[in-house]
């Protein structure tokens, strides 16, 4: 069974960095690109950042380019969201998926939750 | 920018509603990479859609996807009161854009 389990939310201030980790298990992590999607309260869904398979290339949204850094370490079936000079507007909750059928998130994780405040 | 779809929709059980998803030449109607999700509250998205038309395993088939131009559409056929949830378009955009949702459609049954 496929599974995603995100990590690394929390409180964090405004300025300051957060690093998110989405664990896979249940399938070849190897073979299949990853999302990062995220929605703030009460709106709807944003892509984030999409990474390649072997992690040779990375796409990002405007509104992180920049300050957010998407990784894999196919050895630990992890991928990671590097999320540096964080804004109030970066308050969301962070999803990591799989794209399983051609630019179709196939597999979500629970998500996590961050909160940009002072 | 973000795909256009209608904040909501409703029907009574057993009709069929269908939700639109108007986008450009860029992403909806340059690739037939358009994928559909059902999130209910609290809850992770579902893929329903992708490729336009096609349903992942476990999908009923009462959920069928079309594209005409630069719109796509999520048709739900007999209605069930599981249906009832927010409803997301996405697409390949190509380039840095790489992926863009639609607002969401909020799906009430009567």
């Amino acid at each position: 069974q496929v599974q995603l389990v995100e990590s690394g939310g929390g409180l964090v201030q405004p300025g300051r960095s957060l690093r998110l980790s989405c664990a896979a298990s249940g399938y070849s992590f190897r073979s299949h690109g990853m999302y990062w999607v995220r929605q703030a309260p009460g709106k709807g869904l944003e892509w984030v950042a999409f990474i390649r398979y072997d992690g040779s290339d990375q796409f990002y949204a405007d509104s992180v380019k920049g300050r957010f850094t998407v990784s894999r370490d196919n050895s630990e079936n992890t991928l990671f969201l590097q999320m540096n000079s964080l804004r109030v507007e970066d308050t969301a909750v962070y999803y990591c998926a799989r794209d399983g059928y051609n630019f179709g998130c196939d597999w979500w994780g629970q998500g996590t939750l961050v909160t940009v405040s002072s | 920018s973000a795909l256009t779809q209608p904040p909501s929709a409703s029907g009574s059980p057993g009709q069929s509603v269908t939700i639109s998803c108007t986008g450009a030449s860029s992403d909806v109607g340059g690739h037939d990479y358009v994928s559909w999700y059902q999130q209910h509250p609290g809850k992770a998205p579902k893929l329903m859609i992708y490729e336009v038309n096609k349903r992942p395993p476990g999908v009923p088939d009462r959920f069928s996807g079309s594209k005409s131009g630069n719109t796509a559409s999520l048709t739900v056929s007999g209605l069930q009161a599981e249906d009832e949830a927010d409803y997301y378009c996405s697409s390949y955009a190509g380039g840095n854009h790489f992926k863009v949702f639609g607002g969401g459609t909020k799906l009430t049954v009567l």
